[in-house]
């Protein structure tokens, strides 16, 4: 495997379920990103870490709750979500993070979560 | 507060005609500046960046972007369109801040 990969890529689930989303880099980098993308929106920064310390949390519901065992691994751990929550959550990595980001990041394929 | 703003959420072009993708942004602060391309069912891909030095950006594929600082911009041009260039573009742009703020997208269709 190269560069970032997510599983599943898509996912149905219904409001009492609980799910997770998994994601991988292959990249060597520090740092890692989870992002929501819904139509006609901009993409929505949910959580960074940065050498596995969680160092970002852009006001996201308790229902999504992030795990980062080392930087190569992130979790999302999903329940109890709502129908708006359907769309497609992108995982990213880049070199250590800093202020400003200066270095680019690499986004895997995403995963499209639909919820009934 | 950040904001980017990528004018025209759809865009055509003919096959062979030039490509002009708009983002201005607002930033108290010099910027870094990022274009990335997205294909269907496929993550962000990154086509060119800005954070100091020649405000005339080369990326991949062709395209290229120009740093204006008093203009606020960061456009996306590329010469030629090509068939392969129908895909959704995101401006983002990084201050001081622990994070990339995005632009809404601009889809673009290549007109054989």
């Amino acid at each position: 495997e190269t560069g970032v990969t997510q599983t599943p890529r898509h996912l149905v689930m219904g409001m009492t379920n609980k799910k997770s989303l998994k994601c991988e880099q292959h990249l060597g980098h520090n740092a890692m990103y989870w992002y929501k993308q819904s139509a006609k929106k901009p993409l929505e920064l949910m959580f960074v870490y940065n050498f596995k310390e969680q160092t970002e949390n852009n006001s996201v519901p308790s229902r999504f709750s992030p795990e980062c065992p080392n930087s190569s691994h992130l979790f999302l751990h999903l329940h109890t979500l709502q129908p708006e929550d359907s769309a497609l959550y992108l995982c990213a990595s880049s070199q250590a993070s800093g202020r400003p980001l200066a270095y680019e990041q690499y986004f895997g394929p995403g995963t499209r979560l639909t919820v009934t | 507060a950040q904001s980017v703003t990528q004018l025209g959420s759809h865009v055509s072009v003919s096959e062979g005609a030039l490509v002009l993708l708009r983002c201005n942004y607002s930033s108290s602060v010099p910027p870094y500046l990022f274009w990335y391309v997205q294909y269907p069912n496929q993550g962000l891909q990154l086509l060119l960046k800005y954070t100091t030095g020649a405000t005339l950006v080369k990326g991949i594929n062709g395209f290229e972007a120009e740093f204006k600082k008093s203009e606020t911009s960061f456009h996306l041009t590329k010469p030629s369109a090509h068939m392969s260039d129908a895909a959704e573009y995101f401006c983002a742009v990084s201050d001081t801040g622990n994070q990339f703020y995005f632009g809404t997208g601009t889809s673009l269709t290549v007109i054989p």
